[in-house]
């Protein structure tokens, strides 16, 4: 049991590019989420899932999108990269509505 | 607007001693809360929660503490030792799918 991969591990991207962030659970989770994290301050959701089709946006969804065609998986596309969107992404699921969330080891983007 | 506040961005115990991190809410809506721990270039991984309904809960070395009519928890660790030195993030949950919200974090540092 793998848990919650996410790749890469580091990107560094040019202002104006795009990129996809990998997110893949194997434990049957119909909830996924996307978090970012800034230095010193906590997670914020930028959007989540409750089932393959089914998207929502978080507290931070601007210059993100989702998709969800599968239960495994749930990868977020950064369209024209900012250096606002330098951050950590973590990716994250869970068995039932916002219990106990399985985080993936991150992804470290910095935009420059 | 921080509906999660962890006042103290850092926390230093003796090795054997307590630890114990606090953490206050705004939303009235929150039902449910978590306790996350984060060691460097890792994702955070789940501690220990309690639901609204109780005032305590108990896993081995950690306790979890919730006054709901001071909007307040907090995270005691008995005894400390050196592998709890992490980030510890408080979250809160209203019980629905929007996800978590997220205090900033308190880094625990045991000392020997």
């Amino acid at each position: 049991n793998a848990g919650v991969t996410q790749t890469p591990k580091f990107r560094i991207l040019k202002i104006g590019q795009s990129m996809t962030l990998q997110c893949t659970q194997d434990m049957n989770h119909n909830y996924m989420y996307w978090y970012r994290q800034d230095p010193g301050m906590g997670l914020k959701l930028i959007y989540y899932s409750v089932g393959a089709g089914i998207t929502d946006k978080g507290e931070v969804p601007n210059g993100y999108n989702v998709s969800r065609s599968t239960t495994e998986d749930f990868p977020l596309r950064l369209e024209l990269a900012a250096p606002s969107q330098t951050s950590v992404y973590f990716c994250a699921s869970s068995y039932s509505m916002a219990y106990e969330q399985y985080f993936g080891p991150g992804t470290r983007l910095t935009v420059t | 607007d921080q509906q999660v506040k962890q006042n103290s961005p850092s926390l230093s115990v003796q090795e054997g001693r307590i630890s114990i991190l606090n953490c206050d809410y705004t939303n009235s809506m929150f039902d449910y809360f978590l306790w996350y721990k984060k060691y460097p270039a890792e994702g955070p991984t789940f501690l220990i929660s309690i639901s609204s309904i109780k005032d305590k809960n108990e896993d081995g070395r950690f306790t979890v503490f919730l006054n709901k009519s001071a909007k307040h928890l907090s995270l005691h660790i008995v005894p400390s030792q050196p592998g709890d030195s992490a980030v510890y993030f408080c979250a809160a949950s209203p019980g629905s799918a929007d996800g978590l919200t997220f205090g900033k974090g308190t880094h625990l540092i045991i000392q020997p």
